[in-house]
C-alpha cells in the first residue's frame, strides 16, 4: 500500500493561492489520489480526488504528473477559513476494497 | 441530503468497562468504514463492511473490539473491555462503490476516553 510524504506545515496569507505537495513514489496502477481537509473536532472532509493529469473542481484544483509520483493540491485565494489539516491519501483500489492510508497532513494556517 | 452522522460525539469511561459506537452512513451507501486515531498518531484504518459483510478487518487491534452492520444499514463498533490505549477519535465513513473513483464521506467522529 502506498504511503506519501508531505510538509508538515504551510502558512500563507488571505488571497494568496496555496500549492501543497505530495509524493507518492510507491503509487500503484490501481491507486486514485485522493485530499481532504480536517478541521479541529471534525471528521475529514473530501476535496477533491484524480487519477492522472489536472481536475478542477469549486474549491480547488489537483495537479498529477505523468508519473504520478507526486500530486499538487492548489487552493485559489486562500481564506482565514482554510485554516486547517491537508491529507493527500493513495487508495488501493481493488475489487470492493478501498482502504485509505492516512499520513500526518500537512496543517495550513492563514494569517490576514 | 443527511450525511454520516455518528453517537455518541464524546464518552468517557473506566478501564475495563463496554463502550458501544454507532454510526450511521449516507442512505444507500454500501460501503462503510471505521477508523480510529489515537492521540499524537495517524488516522488508522479499522475495518471496511459492505452492506452487512465484513470486507476487511485487517487493521482491527484486537479482539476486544467488535464490529456489526446488521441488515446492512448502520453500524456499531464495541470496545469490550475497554483499556486505556483505546483512548482516541473512531470515524466512520461510507461510500457507494462506482466503476471507477470513490469518494468517502466522513462522519465528525466519536471521542472515547479510557480513565
Amino acid at each position: 500500500l502506498a504511503k506519501t510524504t508531505q510538509p508538515i506545515s504551510m502558512d500563507s496569507y488571505e488571497g494568496q493561492e496555496v500549492n501543497i505537495t505530495c509524493s507518492h513514489n510507491n503509487i500503484a496502477t490501481n491507486d486514485y489520489i485522493t485530499w481532504y481537509q480536517q478541521f479541529p473536532s471534525q471528521g475529514p472532509r473530501f476535496i477533491i480526488q484524480g487519477y492522472k493529469t489536472k481536475v478542477t473542481n469549486e474549491v480547488a484544483s489537483l495537479f498529477i504528473p505523468a508519473d504520478r509520483k507526486s500530486s499538487t493540491l492548489s487552493l485559489p485565494r486562500v481564506s482565514l477559513s482554510d485554516t486547517a489539516v491537508y491529507y493527500c491519501l493513495v487508495g488501493l483500489k481493488g475489487g470492493s476494497n478501498y482502504q485509505l492510508i492516512w499520513g500526518a497532513g500537512t496543517k495550513l494556517i492563514i494569517k490576514p | 441530503e443527511a450525511g454520516v452522522t455518528q453517537f455518541p460525539s464524546h464518552s468517557v469511561i473506566e478501564k475495563g468497562q463496554t463502550v458501544t459506537l454507532r454510526c450511521d452512513p449516507i442512505s444507500g451507501h454500501d460501503n462503510l468504514y471505521w477508523y480510529r486515531r489515537v492521540m499524537g498518531k495517524e488516522i488508522k484504518f479499522l475495518l471496511h463492511f459492505v452492506k452487512e459483510s465484513k470486507q476487511d478487518e485487517s487493521g482491527m487491534p484486537n479482539n476486544r473490539f467488535l464490529a456489526e452492520r446488521t441488515g446492512g444499514t448502520y453500524s456499531t463498533l464495541k470496545v469490550q473491555p475497554a483499556e486505556l490505549e483505546d483512548s482516541g477519535v473512531y470515524f466512520c465513513a461510507s461510500s457507494q462503490p462506482g466503476t471507477g473513483q470513490e469518494t468517502q464521506y466522513f462522519g465528525p467522529g466519536t471521542r472515547l476516553l479510557v480513565l
